[in-house]
Formats: C-alpha cells, structure tokens, sequence
C-alpha cells in the first residue's frame, strides 16, 4: 500500500528557505501514470496548491508561488522535495505531499507543521 | 487564473439531510474536477473524481455532477461521519495548474 511521508524543517526563520522531504514507500514515483505534488493549509484556512512534479521531471507551479518554490525528485530514494526561498510568517502552514492519478490528489501525507519565525 | 468558489460556506445540518454543496468556476471549465473531505487535523481524503466518479471505497451516499462552471456535491442522506469541510478542486488542462475552492463546512444543526 502506498504510503508517504513528509519530513523537514519544523522552524524556519523569515528569509530562509524552507526545506520539505517526501518519502514514498509502497510504490515508485518514476511511473508515467502519476505526478506527485505539494499543497499547503495555513492555520484555520483552506487548502493551496503549491506545485507538483510530473515522472519526466517537468514541473509546474501555482503562479502565486512560482518565484519562489522549487520541486525535485530523487528517484534512487523514491522522495521528492520542496523548497520555498524567502519565506515570511505568510508560510506558516501544514504541508502536505500527495500523489496525483487522474488530475485528483488520491493518496495523502499526514501533514507536517512548519512556523515562520524568528 | 480560473478562480473556484463554493456556497454554502457553512452548512447547518442534521443525519439523514440531503445536503448539497456547489462549487462555481469563474469560467467555463472541463470536467477535471474532484470533491475532497477533511476532518479536524487530518489530511484530505479524495471523495469525487472527473466530477462524478465515485472515489473506491467511499459510500454510494456521495454523489457529483455538474459541468460548464457549476458542480455539485451531494450527500443523500447525511451520516455522523460526514460532518466535515468539504474542497472542490479544478485541474485546468491548458495552463496545468492546480485549483481548490475555499470550503465548506458541514456542522451539526
């Protein structure tokens, strides 16, 4: 059964990059039938999409984050990663990892809590 | 960008209710959009995909429709299980971004 599992820095200061592992176990994240993506929830607020990472690498990102986020794969250890530059306080968040199959996120992460703070 | 939004945002309701919730796109849009329940602290569970295929393993009392820029999520007949905010989700084919709507929240009467 798959399974993933967000990891990474609980704290960050503001103007850092924020660092953000997800681990897949139970299946492989170089399949063509699957993207895997990230999404953010702010304390008390809906969800946000952040961006996600096709099998060829191609990556695609919410236009309101692009400048700032970059999403990568590491196929040999079937993860991939999120960094966002510069953050602020606006970047407090859960956030998740999830697998896309047929354009709908079926498979979640349960979430990790980053705080922008000094 | 297409914007998504939903009404109700708050929903008052009791067991056995037929609820629906829409989900209303700032222009016409395909038909890849997914219906998501999230619960207190938990991570969102994919409920509808491709506007009305029902998600494996989730009860026959969800149902979605809807095209152009309005869709629905129905619940026939409303469980304990089911209060919980509820998150349309658009995929747009040609600019490949993702969108959610802003919520609703389904709570006790």
């Amino acid at each position: 059964q798959l399974q993933l599992q967000e990891s990474g820095s609980g704290l960050v200061k503001p103007s850092q990059t924020l660092s953000l592992t997800c681990a897949v176990s139970g299946g492989s994240i170089s399949s063509g039938e699957y993207s895997w993506s990230w999404i953010r929830q702010p304390p008390g607020k809906g969800l946000e999409w952040i961006g996600y990472i096709h099998y060829d690498e191609s990556t695609y990102y919410n236009p309101s984050l692009q400048s700032r986020v970059t999403i990568s794969a590491d196929r040999s250890k079937t993860q991939f990663s999120l960094k966002m530059s510069s953050v602020t306080a606006a970047d407090t968040a859960v956030y998740y990892c999830a697998r896309i199959s047929s354009l709908r996120m079926d498979v979640w992460g349960q979430g990790t809590t980053v705080t922008v703070s000094s | 960008d297409i914007q998504m939004t939903q009404s109700p945002s708050t929903l008052s309701a009791s067991v056995g209710d037929r609820v629906t919730i829409t989900c209303r796109a700032s222009q016409s849009v395909s038909g890849w959009l997914a219906w998501y329940q999230q619960k207190p602290g938990k991570a969102p569970k994919v409920l509808i995909y491709m506007t009305s295929n029902l998600e494996s393993g989730v009860p026959s009392r969800f149902s979605g429709s809807g095209s152009g820029t309005e869709f629905t999520l129905t619940i026939s007949s409303l469980q304990p299980d089911d209060f919980a905010t509820y998150y349309c989700q658009h995929y747009d084919t040609y600019s490949f971004i993702f969108t959610f709507g802003p919520g609703t929240k389904v709570d006790i009467k």
